[in-house]
């Protein structure tokens, strides 16, 4: 069936440095990639996406890229704060109206001051 | 009006109760969504309605009801639960077209039941 894999599971960096998660999908006839960030008791939130015609997406500190041949996708973070810790959700989903989310297991990212 | 809403925010039910949680948007959004989160795992996919009529439902145990009065609300009417029930239920939204399917999401009910 679809999965999502996502690694690490947990990442701890000290503040002002990079992070990289990594995700990788099993539907090849995925097209639609979004991150959700979630804090402790809060909704998770879209930060950043990205669709198969992009190999690359950026917004400020936070970027996607996408390797649609060997089906992985990364979410970089620099110059990481302390307001960046959370949990970081990758998932992925066949475009089409509405879609159906396959989430990946979640990182859990501490930015130690 | 840009959020998803959810009422109420803190649930506690016991197995024989009935009970239903609430969902709202008006951001114009004609597909909504259900999700189960249980602690330190990511969102569950449970039902999926798309212009007010069910799309997807993933499985899920009939002691679960969804509902979809109009494109605004949706319900999830609960019955008979089992303590594994106990998660926090999110609902969600999207445009529902192929260029604009962000989903957002709302806080959330936590549900417990004992």
């Amino acid at each position: 069936g679809e999965n999502v894999e996502q690694h690490p599971s947990t990442l701890s960096v000290q503040e002002g440095d990079s992070a990289v998660i990594k995700c990788t999908y099993s539907d090849s006839a995925s097209n639609y990639f979004p991150w959700y960030k979630q804090e402790l008791g809060k909704r998770p939130q879209l930060i950043i996406d990205i669709r198969s015609n992009v190999g690359e997406k950026k917004d400020q500190r936070i970027a996607v890229t996408l390797n649609k041949t060997a089906k992985h996708f990364s979410l970089h973070i620099t110059e990481t704060q302390p307001e960046d810790s959370a949990v970081y959700f990758c998932a992925a989903a066949r475009s089409g109206g509405y879609n159906k989310l396959i989430f990946g297991a979640g990182t859990r990212l501490a930015v130690h001051p | 009006d840009t959020e998803v809403t959810q009422t109420p925010k803190h649930l506690v039910m016991g197995m024989t109760n009935k009970k239903s949680l609430k969902c709202e948007q008006h951001m114009g959004h004609r597909a909504m969504y259900w999700y189960k989160q249980k602690a330190k795992k990511p969102p569950e996919l449970m039902f999926v309605y798309s212009y007010e009529k069910l799309s997807i439902n993933e499985s899920v145990p009939s002691r679960f009801s969804p509902e979809c009065p109009n494109s605004s609300l949706l319900n999830l009417h609960l019955h008979a639960l089992q303590p594994e029930d106990s998660a926090l239920y999110l609902c969600a939204s999207s445009q529902a077209t192929v260029t604009q399917e962000t989903q957002y999401f709302g806080p959330g009910t936590r549900l417990l039941v004992l």
